[in-house]
């Protein structure tokens, strides 16, 4: 059973135009969360995270949400950049400290 | 960028042939993971290292096993390897476990005929 769902395989964004990607959750036990950023032939690299004591967390032009009693986050891109274009992992964990991933969105932005 | 070094960085190889990946890392960090992504899947915790010779495992450990002599050296062997290992696999590495991100090395590519 997948804990950490990106439902959303692909997302297709303008330039400029704001990128919302998102993922839920169903293990109540998760307490911190992270986005991921990923382009071909590369590892992931780390992007923004957020603990479960805050709702919203900022760093330049990425702003993650959590909500809890959704059990949902969301990540906010504004504004999209073509080279934001890759594939985009929300990961979480609880107290065992292993992060557990989504399946990743592809963020296309379009010139 | 963390120093994390994966090698091979491709490799094919047969069904039933033993394999082994290293992960290398300058960075001094006591955890290590061994990851490997599937379309689909996203990524899945195979493996991981919490110190010298401490392993335990993750997710999706069936047909893995890892070593750990030195703190800067992380090993993934795949004792027999079968089609269904075909799959990119990522070595991670972090300073604590729990809230704080990992950084991972480039992946390495096997594709298991």
């Amino acid at each position: 059973d997948q804990q950490v769902k990106q439902n959303s395989p692909s997302l297709s964004v303008q330039e400029g135009r704001i990128s919302i990607l998102n993922c839920d959750y169903t293990n109540s036990m998760f307490d911190y969360f992270l986005w991921y950023k990923k382009y071909p032939a590369e590892g992931p690299t780390f992007l923004i995270s957020i603990s479960s004591i805050k709702d919203k967390n900022e760093d330049g032009r990425f702003t993650v949400f959590l909500n809890k009693s959704a059990k949902h986050l969301s990540l906010h891109i504004v504004p999209s950049q073509p080279g934001d274009s890759a594939v985009y992992f929300c990961a979480a964990s609880s107290n065992t400290g292993k992060l557990i991933f989504g399946q990743g969105t592809t963020l296309q932005v379009k010139p | 960028d963390a120093g994390i070094t994966q090698s091979p960085r491709h490799k094919v190889t047969e069904t039933g042939t033993p394999v082994t990946l290293r992960c290398h890392q300058t960075e001094n960090h006591r955890y290590m993971y061994w990851y490997r992504q599937d379309p689909g899947h996203g990524l899945r915790l195979i493996h991981y290292s919490y110190g010298v010779k401490d392993t335990d495992k993750g997710e999706v450990s069936d047909g893995y096993s890892v070593s750990r002599s030195k703190t800067e050296d992380f090993l993934l062997t795949l004792e027999s390897a079968t089609s269904s290992q075909t799959s990119v696999y990522f070595c991670a590495i972090s300073d604590r476990d729990g809230f704080s991100p990992l950084h991972f090395g480039n992946g390495t590519r096997l594709t298991v005929t």
